[in-house]
């Protein structure tokens, strides 16, 4: 089974901190996401890579920026935590192209005080 | 533009009851089509996709979807609900395109009584 392992299932920070946010997969995908979610918004994609050293912004890039050194790592990273980031983040990774599931890690719930 | 629409954020259904989650899509190109699952502080888990072949799709746990293309949806239904049910639903479109993200609707919550 493929297995996303997110680093921290409870994060609490402050404002203005530097966040990382970490997600490992184990299947050798190529393609990593990135997607807070919201009550009431669904899933929103902060951003995606499809390959190592590559990324593109999603819908609400703002505030967030994202690294990709190896293959099974992806890291979201809140340059300046703000409190209207407090939010759930999830970590996805697929294979191929768009015809292939999307696998989940367990998220992290990131509070920002 | 692909969008997903879930008609009804909350369906409550009692035990035994037929479930009937609804999901209408917008895409310009035949699309992928999935449902999602998600349980109390979890992450998602795949109950279903629909890419091409057969539009009567099975999933996990009794589940199934049928994708109607001239109504553009793919709506999901199980016969029987059951208590373990409960949980937040996502349908979600993607295009067939190296590294595509999904687009998701905004979920729906079923509750199941007793």
């Amino acid at each position: 089974d493929v297995k996303v392992t997110q680093s921290s299932r409870y994060l609490v920070k402050r404002t203005g901190e530097k966040v990382f946010l970490e997600c490992v997969q184990d299947m050798d995908h190529e393609n990593m996401f990135w997607y807070r979610q919201d009550p009431g918004l669904g899933l929103r994609l902060i951003y995606f890579s499809y390959d190592v050293k590559m990324k593109e912004k999603g819908d609400i890039p703002e505030g967030y920026s994202v690294s990709r050194e190896k293959k099974e790592r992806f890291s979201l990273i809140l340059e300046s935590a703000s409190t209207n980031q407090t939010s759930m983040y999830l970590c996805a990774s697929s294979s191929g192209f768009g015809n292939q599931p999307q696998h989940f890690g367990d998220g992290t719930r990131l509070s920002i005080l | 533009a692909q969008s997903v629409t879930q008609l009804g954020s909350h369906v409550s259904v009692s035990e035994g009851a037929l479930v009937l989650l609804r999901c209408n899509y917008s895409s310009s190109v035949p699309p992928y089509l999935f449902w999602y699952v998600q349980y109390p502080n979890q992450g998602l888990q795949l109950l279903l996709k629909y890419t091409t072949g057969a539009t009567l799709v099975k999933g996990i746990n009794g589940f199934e979807a049928e994708f109607k293309k001239s109504e553009t949806s793919f709506h999901l239904t199980k016969p029987s609900a059951h208590m373990s049910d409960a949980a937040e639903y996502f349908c979600a479109v993607s295009l067939n395109q190296a590294g595509t993200a999904l687009i998701f609707g905004k979920g729906t919550t079923l509750s199941v009584s007793s």
